[in-house]
């Protein structure tokens, strides 16, 4: 069954420093989406990409934050001068457009540490 | 704007006992309803989901969930569970595509503990 992965699974890194988060969406799908989980929080949305557009974002996602679909398989996440706060579990998924059913696959998650 | 509240944030329950994990939603419109389970170090994984139709909806691993709009409630539930069960789960809901918007807004997750 195809599934959402992403990598790294984790990552510790510097506060000031940028970091890249990847998914590879399941291949037919055409939105990409980045949601996140501060720990014992609710899981947020940040943004959503079609078309090689943002199509949706919420008040979180910043200048800070930028998405890209580099190739024909892989969606970015870039964060470009983390933060502690921006220490969570970041989750990547795919939905395949098509209405009216619209299910989002998720990623098993990047655990990002910001220190 | 939408907004989840799921009431218990941990549930104990014996195996084989029946449980019920409640889920409300507050929405100025129509909405689609989720339910997503994570076990221990994975991902979500959807159980099941309401778009339209028959309000009471079947998912994976025996779970069934009920969309009552007069409650604004999606209660999710399991006649008997196994240690198996034990997990976090989240309710979601989200608009209908013709709204332009896609985002999943969660509630803040329960914790379900099945014990021997």
């Amino acid at each position: 069954e195809p599934e959402v992965t992403q990598t790294p699974s984790h990552q510790v890194t510097q506060m000031g420093q940028e970091v890249i988060l990847r998914c590879v969406p399941i291949s037919n799908h055409l939105y990409f989406y980045w949601y996140r989980q501060i720990l014992g929080q609710k899981v947020e949305f940040l943004v959503s990409f079609y078309n090689n557009e943002i199509s949706e974002k919420s008040e979180i996602f910043d200048d800070q934050f930028s998405v890209e679909r580099p190739d024909g398989s892989n969606f970015t996440l870039k964060i470009r001068s983390t933060k502690l706060e921006d220490s969570a579990m970041y989750f990547c998924a795919s939905s395949t457009g098509l209405a009216p059913e619209e299910t989002q696959y998720f990623g098993p998650g990047t655990r990002l540490l910001v220190l | 704007a939408q907004s989840v509240t799921q009431l218990d944030s941990q549930v104990p329950v014996f195996e084989e006992a029946p449980v019920e994990l409640r889920c409300n939603y507050s929405s100025s419109v129509s909405v689609y309803l989720f339910w997503y389970v994570q076990y221990p170090n994975q991902g979500l994984q959807l159980l099941l989901k309401y778009l339209s139709g028959s309000t009471l909806v079947k998912g994976i691993n025996g779970f069934e969930a009920e969309f009552n709009k007069s409650q604004t409630s999606f209660h999710l539930r399991k006649p008997s569970v196994h240690i198996s069960d034990t997990a976090e789960y989240f309710c979601a809901v989200s608009s209908p595509v013709d709204t332009g918007r896609r985002a999943l807004t969660f509630g803040s997750g329960t914790r379900l503990q099945v014990q021997p």
